[in-house]
């Protein structure tokens, strides 16, 4: 079983749509989370740390379950610009080593 | 502020020849990481350093790939000798403190490797 895992895409959704993404991890004792973006042949860059109380920037609002051991990504009102692969990631206690999954392609269409 | 800089940021070499990546990290980030992305994967992690020490390099393959961080400030990544499944984007990152496991890890550009 993979470390962190997430919805197989890609998710096509029309402009103004409200899609949404989840992950899970594998280890109890991770203790940071994050969601990523990562434009094509670009390297990934922070959208959002994760809370516990769960979190919102803008149209973008971020869920984590510790009993169930899973992040969520909402965004809302989709917008042309939002394509993109959208990585979950974990990072752990310890050496704080950083585990990030394979990521969720979204296509927003006009 | 700079940003983490990489080079080459393309390279391309043919199988069983060597090849080394160089990453500048942001000024007084004490960790630094390797990752490898091959397409339509998400980065995997391959080694960690804190300041000059290794903290995690279980999924480095030894047997072809080395990495250094002289003084804690710059490192080179190392592939000898270089194999078709090593085509991927090589990716460094780096962290601020290294102490809280919240700080935010910032990339650089990438190199994009191609072994024919």
């Amino acid at each position: 079983r993979k470390e962190v895992e997430q919805d197989p895409g890609p998710f096509n959704v029309p402009e103004g749509a409200t899609v949404a993404f989840n992950c899970t991890y594998s280890n109890s004792a991770s203790q940071s989370f994050f969601w990523y973006r990562q434009d094509c042949r670009k390297e990934p860059k922070l959208l959002m740390s994760v809370y516990s109380s769960g979190n919102e920037d803008g149209r973008f609002t971020a869920q984590l379950n510790r009993a169930s051991q899973y992040i969520s990504l909402l965004i809302r009102d989709s917008k042309l610009s939002d394509s993109a692969t959208y990585l979950c990631v974990v990072r752990n206690t310890g050496g704080f080593k950083t585990i990030f999954g394979a990521g969720t392609r979204l296509f927003v269409k006009a | 502020e700079a940003g983490v800089a990489q080079s080459p940021r393309y390279k391309i070499i043919e199988k069983r020849q060597s090849v080394a990546f160089w990453c500048n990290p942001i000024s007084g980030h004490a960790t630094l990481y390797w990752y490898q992305q091959i397409l339509g994967q998400g980065p995997k992690l391959l080694i960690q350093f804190q300041n000059n020490g290794v903290v995690d390099d279980s999924q480095l393959p030894k047997d072809r790939f080395s990495a250094e961080r002289l003084k804690g400030v710059d490192s080179t990544l190392k592939i000898q000798p270089a194999k078709l499944e090593d085509s991927a984007v090589y990716l460094c990152a780096s962290r601020p403190s290294g102490r809280a496991v919240s700080d935010t890890q910032y990339f650089g550009p990438g190199t994009r490797l191609t072994v024919l």
